[in-house]
């Protein structure tokens, strides 16, 4: 079954705590995201992987981190968590402009 | 800069038709999508759009696309209780060949019986 897995699902942390979520994708998809949503703000991109070893900043990018060593893999890394990152994150993959393929989600509590 | 755009709310009676509006910016957008979200869930794709479209039908769902104007909207027939959740516009700016994808604020749609 075509999907894109990340975990984990749910993660309350302490301020300052180094985490990581992770993504994997079974559709060998070229381009691979992760966004944040925030009431009233929709998803904004964090960043972004055109292929392995390119990684581009997307709109909030600060305190954020990630890396693309495999194709089917893009970590999203935040060294040192702080409480204004306690969000709802998502990753998601396509194919040149296919439809973009969405990961269940991570809900992110940093205290 | 890239931006979209669209009203929060949006409340209809079952049976109804919707309509939810979506502005942006970025004149040479390819792909233009809409998203679902129901509560507690993640985003799944209901359809998109090619920019050298101005209508696609699926069903109970219909896309247009004025590119003049740069809007986009979402009409669904015979509205129904499920069919309550957050929808989301997005587009891909420019020829498509990009990582980026920027999406709307959503729009709450609330279906009262």
């Amino acid at each position: 079954e075509a999907q894109v897995t990340q975990n984990p699902r749910y993660l309350i942390t302490v301020t300052g705590k180094k985490l990581t979520v992770t993504c994997s994708q079974n559709m060998n998809h070229e381009y691979m995201s992760w966004y944040r949503q925030d009431p009233g703000l929709g998803l904004r991109q964090i960043y972004y992987s055109m292929n392995v070893e390119v990684t581009d900043k997307g709109d909030v990018p600060e305190g954020y981190k990630v890396s693309r060593k495999e194709k089917r893999n893009f970590p999203l890394i935040l060294e040192s968590p702080s409480p204004n990152q306690t969000s709802l994150y998502f990753c998601a993959s396509r194919q040149g402009g296919g439809p973009q393929h969405f990961g269940d989600g991570t809900r992110l509590s940093i205290l | 800069g890239e931006d979209v755009e669209q009203s929060l709310f949006l409340s209809v009676r079952e049976g109804d038709s919707s309509v939810i509006n979506c502005t942006y910016t970025d004149s040479s957008s390819t792909y233009l999508y809409w998203y679902k979200q129901e509560p507690g869930a993640g985003l799944q794709l209901l359809t998109y759009i090619f920019s050298n479209m101005d209508m696609k039908q699926d069903q109970r769902l219909t896309v247009l696309l004025n590119k003049k104007d740069k809007h986009l909207s979402l009409r669904i027939a015979d509205t129904q209780t499920g069919d309550s959740a957050i929808y989301f516009c997005a587009e891909i700016p420019g020829s498509g060949n990009t990582g980026k994808l920027i999406f709307g604020q959503g729009t709450t749609l609330q279906v009262k019986p």
